[in-house]
């Protein structure tokens, strides 16, 4: 078992352009999370899918961000128009019940 | 307004030495506290939990101290090691409720 993969582990975009952050979560886990974690904020709840549905996204910036789940084996974090204060880690967690699992997180660094 | 408060928000202690994290909390629903450790470069990983139905739990060297009254809890490491240095998240969920809530966190640096 892998664990949850995050890709890219690293990602450096010039203001407005865009990123995408990729997420597999742990086989068989129904849950996925996207948390944005800074110095300044700690981890703050992004946006979170059970059995591939969008249940919650109340955490995620109402323009320029969206997140999608096409199928039960990945998830992806999309920024239009990046902002330098969109620079943080990206972490991706799946779970079953209330323990998550992380992965090392994607670091986004915005130009 | 945060809803998850730690305490102190970086902590030295030595080797073999008791750290103490504090944590509060302002929603008296939530009944499901995790702790979890985060070492550079990797994402938090699950330490210990506990329910608000108890008030102390224990996993080797490390304790939870929960006051419901209070809403505080406390996270206590004995015999501190090196490689307990790391930053610790208390998190917080009420029954039904949908995404943990992390505090800022603490990070404990262990002196040899």
């Amino acid at each position: 078992n892998a664990g949850v993969i995050q890709t890219p582990r690293h990602k450096v975009t010039g203001k407005g352009q865009e990123a995408t952050l990729w997420c597999e979560p742990i086989s068989g886990h129904s849950a996925v999370f996207w948390y944005r974690q800074t110095i300044v904020q700690g981890l703050e709840f992004l946006t979170y899918f059970r059995n591939q549905a969008p249940i919650d996204d109340s955490g995620m910036p109402k323009e320029r961000f969206s997140a999608q789940m096409p199928n039960q084996s990945h998830s992806t974090l999309k920024i239009q128009s990046t902002q330098p204060q969109d620079s943080a880690v990206y972490l991706c967690a799946s779970s079953l019940n209330e323990r998550l699992f992380f992965g090392h997180g994607t670091k986004l660094s915005v130009l | 307004q945060q809803q998850v408060r730690q305490s102190p928000q970086s902590l030295t202690v030595w080797e073999g030495e008791t750290a103490i994290l504090n944590c509060s909390y302002e929603d008296s629903t939530f009944n499901y506290f995790p702790w979890y450790q985060q070492f550079p470069g990797e994402g938090p990983a699950l330490l210990i939990s506990i329910s608000s139905v108890s008030d102390k739990k224990e996993d080797g060297r490390f304790t939870i101290f929960f006051n419901k009254r209070e809403k505080k809890l406390s996270l206590h490491i004995t015999d501190s090691q090196p490689g307990d240095s790391a930053t610790y998240f208390c998190a917080a969920i009420y029954q039904g409720g949908r995404a943990l809530i992390f505090g800022t966190g603490t990070t404990v640096s262990v002196s040899p």
